[in-house]
C-alpha cells in the first residue's frame, strides 16, 4: 500500500530565504506526482505536476524534482515571500485512479 | 472562467438528517472525486467516478452516496449512517490525458 510522508510538518523561515519541502513515498511504481498549496479554509491549488517519465518541473519561483528510485520528491521555493505562507501537500498517483496524499507541510514566511 | 464549483460553502445539519453537497465542473473533465479532510488526517477518498453513470467506492465510502448522471455534476449525499460527518469536503476533477487534479473551494459540514 502506497504511503506518502512529508517532513517537516511545519516550517518557519524569514522572508527571502530559499527553502526545500520534502515528500517521500514507499512504492516507486507511480504514474505521476503532484504538488498542491492550500490556504486556510480553502481548496487545494495545483502547483506542479510531474509525470513518472520526468525529473523536474518549474513554474516561476517553484521547482519540483522527482526521483522514483529513491521514492522522493522535493519542492524548491526560491526567494520566499510572506504570501507563500500556506500548507503544501504532495500527492502520488499509482496504477489506479486514486491519489495518495501526504499530510502536508505548513509553511510560515515571516516578514 | 473554467473551474469547479462547490455549494454550499458552509452547512449545518442536525443528527439524523441527510444532506447533499453539490459539485459542478465546466472543465470537460471525465473523472471526478470526493475527498474528506480532517485535521491531522490528510485527505481521504470517499468516492470517484471516471465516466457518467459509473462510480467506485474510495477508502471511506460508508455512510455516503453519490450519483453521476451528467458529466459536469457529481453530488455527494452524507447520510445519517455516517457516524462522524463533521468535516471539510473537497470535490475534484481530472483530465484523463495527464491525470492532473483540480479542486473546488470545499464545503464545511458541521453536525449539531
Amino acid at each position: 500500500k502506497q504511503e506518502v510522508t512529508q517532513i517537516p510538518a511545519a516550517l518557519s523561515v524569514p522572508e527571502g530565504e530559499n527553502l526545500v519541502l520534502n515528500c517521500s513515498f514507499t512504492d516507486s511504481a507511480i504514474y505521476n506526482l503532484q504538488w498542491f498549496r492550500q490556504d486556510p479554509g480553502k481548496g487545494l491549488t495545483s502547483l506542479l505536476l510531474i509525470q513518472s517519465s520526468q525529473r523536474e518541473q518549474t513554474s516561476g519561483r517553484l521547482n519540483a524534482s522527482l526521483d522514483k528510485s529513491s521514492g522522493r520528491s522535493t519542492l524548491y521555493i526560491a526567494a520566499s515571500q510572506p504570501g507563500d505562507s500556506a500548507t503544501y501537500l504532495c500527492a502520488v498517483r499509482g496504477g489506479s485512479e486514486k491519489l495518495v496524499f501526504g499530510k502536508g507541510t505548513k509553511l510560515t514566511v515571516n516578514p | 472562467d473554467g473551474g469547479i464549483t462547490q455549494s454550499p460553502k458552509y452547512l449545518f445539519r442536525k443528527e439524523g438528517q441527510n444532506v447533499t453537497l453539490s459539485c459542478e465542473q465546466n472543465l470537460n473533465h471525465d473523472a471526478m472525486y470526493w475527498y474528506r479532510q480532517d485535521p491531522g488526517q490528510g485527505l481521504r477518498l470517499i468516492y470517484y467516478s471516471q465516466i457518467v453513470n459509473d462510480f467506485q467506492k474510495g477508502d471511506i465510502a460508508e455512510g455516503y452516496s453519490v450519483s453521476r448522471e451528467k458529466k459536469e455534476s457529481f453530488p455527494l449525499t452524507v447520510t445519517s449512517a455516517q457516524k462522524n460527518p463533521t468535516a471539510f469536503y473537497l470535490c475534484a476533477s481530472s483530465k484523463v490525458e495527464t491525470g492532473e487534479l483540480f479542486f473546488g473551494e470545499g464545503s464545511r459540514l458541521t453536525v449539531l
